[in-house]
Formats: structure tokens, C-alpha cells, sequence
């Protein structure tokens, strides 16, 4: 069964920094791209960041672009985002998904997410 | 800052038949990338529900269907149960030169009455 755990959430003061981590099971962690996307107390679903198998590539949004930063140790089965700079508007529940397929070499991969993890809540506040 | 703009909610009574709109524009779903949905329970993570415009993942029941035309995208829940009532996201790809490279729609809330 394919698992994803998020830990490191918690309680940081504006301009603070947090490592999330994400540690996956039941599939072979490696060979899939995976994502952070977060959601905003009582708000909607926001695509955060993305590496690729591999890492060759590392993707954000414009909203924490040179803030926040994303790595995977494949032999941890482990997923990082490691956030800096935060600021209020980046309180939410942060979630990993993986793709939901392997993607083929040398093709761009599925553009969408397959499984998720359950969260973990990030609040910045004084 | 959702690109992709749907109904706050809509609601149904058990049996019926309701549907979820997803617009977009010609950077995402006009561009030709595809919608995908996700439902999400209350207290959960959300778990996808229509991928590539029209396709369930397995354990997904047919009485989920999506449709693409356009720079828009629909959902539809025929013979609505009480389990249904979730919100539900629209997600697509954006190929603008700024922005999110994933965008999600602002959610809808099913109701069911």
C-alpha cells in the first residue's frame, strides 16, 4: 500500500524557517516525481513545489520562489521542503503527493497528482 | 490566487443529478491541458477522482464523469449520496511565462439536502 508521511509542521515566528518532511512507502520512491501543494485554513489548494526523479529539476511558485526549497534523499524514501522567510500567508497544511505514474523518459510526465499524504499544519504567527 | 474559477457550492438531493463548472482560460484548460479533479471529505486529504478530462481511477464509481470544451471543464455527480458531500477541486497545467506551473480551481462545496 502506497504511504506518504509529512512531519515537521509546527508553530514559527514571521521570518522563521521549518523543514518539512515527507517519507514515502510501498512503492519505490525513487523513480516517481513528487510534489508539495498546501492549503490555507478554510481555503483552497495551492501547488507549492516539485523535483523530478532523479532531481534534475525543481519547480515553485511564484509565491515562495527564493524562500523555499525542495530535495529528496531516495535512499530515505524522503521528500524535503525546506522553507525560509516565512511570512503569515504561508500558514496553511502542507501536503506531498507523488505522480501517479512513472513517467517515461524524455516526455514531460503526468500533470497531475496521485496519491497524498494526511498534512501537517504549518502556522506562522508571533 | 486560484486560476481556475468554479461555484462556491451546489447542492442536490439524494438521487439527483448536479454538476461543477471549471473555467479557465487559454493558458490552461484553452491551451489544451487537461482537468483533473480531486474530492476532498471533510478532515482529509484530497484523493483524485477524474484524471485527463474524463478518466476514474479504479474504485472511483461511474456516477462521477467529467467533460473538457474549451477554456472549461465540468463535473457531474448523477444519483447524489450522502457520502458525495465533500468539496471538490478542478486542477489543470499552466504554460503562461509567470505563475504556477499547476493550478487548482477555488473548490465547490457539494451539499447534499
Amino acid at each position: 500500500e502506497v504511504q506518504l508521511v509529512e512531519s515537521g509542521g509546527g508553530l514559527v515566528k514571521p521570518g522563521g524557517s521549518l523543514r518539512l518532511s515527507c517519507a514515502g512507502s510501498g512503492f519505490t520512491f525513487s523513480d516517481y516525481s513528487m510534489h508539495w501543494v498546501r492549503q490555507a485554513p478554510g481555503k483552497g489548494l495551492e501547488w507549492v513545489s516539485s523535483i523530478t526523479s532523479s532531481s534534475d529539476f525543481r519547480y515553485f511558485a511564484d509565491s515562495v520562489q527564493g524562500r523555499f526549497t525542495i530535495s529528496r534523499d531516495d535512499a530515505k524514501n524522503s521528500l524535503y521542503l525546506q522553507m525560509n522567510s516565512l511570512r503569515a500567508e504561508d500558514t496553511a497544511v502542507y501536503y506531498c503527493a507523488r505522480d501517479p505514474y512513472i513517467a517515461v523518459a524524455g516526455t514531460s510526465g503526468p500533470k497531475w497528482f496521485g496519491p497524498w499524504g494526511q498534512g501537517t499544519l504549518v502556522t506562522v504567527s508571533s | 490566487q486560484s486560476v481556475l474559477t468554479q461555484p462556491p457550492s451546489v447542492s442536490g438531493a439524494p438521487g439527483q443529478r448536479v454538476t461543477i463548472s471549471c473555467t479557465g482560460s487559454t493558458s490552461n484548460i484553452g491551451a489544451g491541458h487537461d482537468v483533473h479533479w480531486y474530492q476532498q471529505l471533510p478532515g482529509t486529504s484530497p484523493k483524485l477522482l477524474i484524471y485527463l478530462n474524463n478518466n476514474r481511477p479504479s474504485g472511483v464509481p461511474d456516477r462521477f464523469s467529467g467533460s473538457k470544451s474549451g477554456t472549461s471543464a465540468s463535473l457531474a455527480i448523477t444519483g447524489l449520496q450522502a457520502e458525495d458531500e465533500a468539496d471538490y477541486y478542478c486542477q489543470s497545467y499552466d504554460s503562461s511565462l509567470s505563475g504556477s506551473m499547476y493550478v487548482f480551481g477555488t473548490g465547490t462545496k457539494v451539499i447534499v439536502l
